[in-house]
């Protein structure tokens, strides 16, 4: 089975533009996590979807969204990027909402310059 | 905040044991005690969860203190691909997962 795929892996932005960042989760999995990674804040939950609605969300500004499609794909969005927003975005699936280990890809790393 | 506080950093030499402790004084009793890891340049993987009981598994051992305010990762016969950042997280069921700084392990040969 295959594991959790996100692209791109690697991203290179300026400050003020947008960006969408895709992760396609293992089969079968209908819960997607997202997770940003920096050296001074570690692991930071971003949002949750499950069934296409987002149910849990991380203390992040509005610039950063996502959303969840029909097939359990899921993308997040960063608006306005600031220097700040360098990091490696993670996406991690499971089959259920509750109970069941992550699944995380690689990531996607984001550079604002 | 993460619930658990893990030491910085660990050493252990390859085909030993590595017990990696973590301390949750504050668990309640319905939050699970998680495992996970990340090698360098890769997202984290799962490596085992319990509640009360130990748990063990083809990767790893789980031993959780009576009163639940401790717990300690076994990886019985430590190889060099094992060296990583090791996290431990106490969380219930519905919970997002808070990922705190964790314990980085360097296997040595």
């Amino acid at each position: 089975k295959a594991g959790v795929t996100q692209t791109p892996r690697y991203l290179i932005k300026t400050r003020g533009q947008q960006v969408t960042l895709s992760c396609s989760p293992i089969s079968g999995h209908r819960s997607v996590s997202w997770y940003q990674q920096t050296p001074g804040q570690g692991l930071q939950f971003l949002f949750e979807y499950f069934s296409e609605t987002q149910r849990n969300k991380g203390n992040f500004p509005g610039r950063f969204s996502g959303r969840q499609f029909s097939n359990s794909r899921s993308e997040m969005n960063v608006s306005t990027l600031e220097l700040g927003d360098s990091a490696l975005y993670l996406c991690a699936s499971s089959p259920v909402l509750w109970g069941s280990p992550l699944h995380f890809g690689n990531g996607t790393r984001l550079t604002v310059t | 905040d993460a619930k658990t506080t893990q030491p910085p950093s660990m050493d252990c030499a390859e085909g030993r044991a590595a017990n990696l402790p973590c301390n949750h004084s504050t668990i309640s009793g319905n939050e699970y005690v998680y495992w996970y890891r990340q090698i360098h340049s890769q997202g984290p993987q799962y490596i085992i969860h319990g509640l009360k009981n130990n748990e063990t598994n083809e990767m790893a051992s789980l031993i959780i203190t009576e009163d639940r305010k401790s717990s300690t990762l076994i990886l019985p016969h430590a190889t060099l691909r094992d060296t990583a950042v090791y996290y431990c997280i106490v969380s219930h069921l519905t919970d997002k997962l808070i990922f705190g700084t964790g314990t980085r392990l360097q296997v040595f040969p």
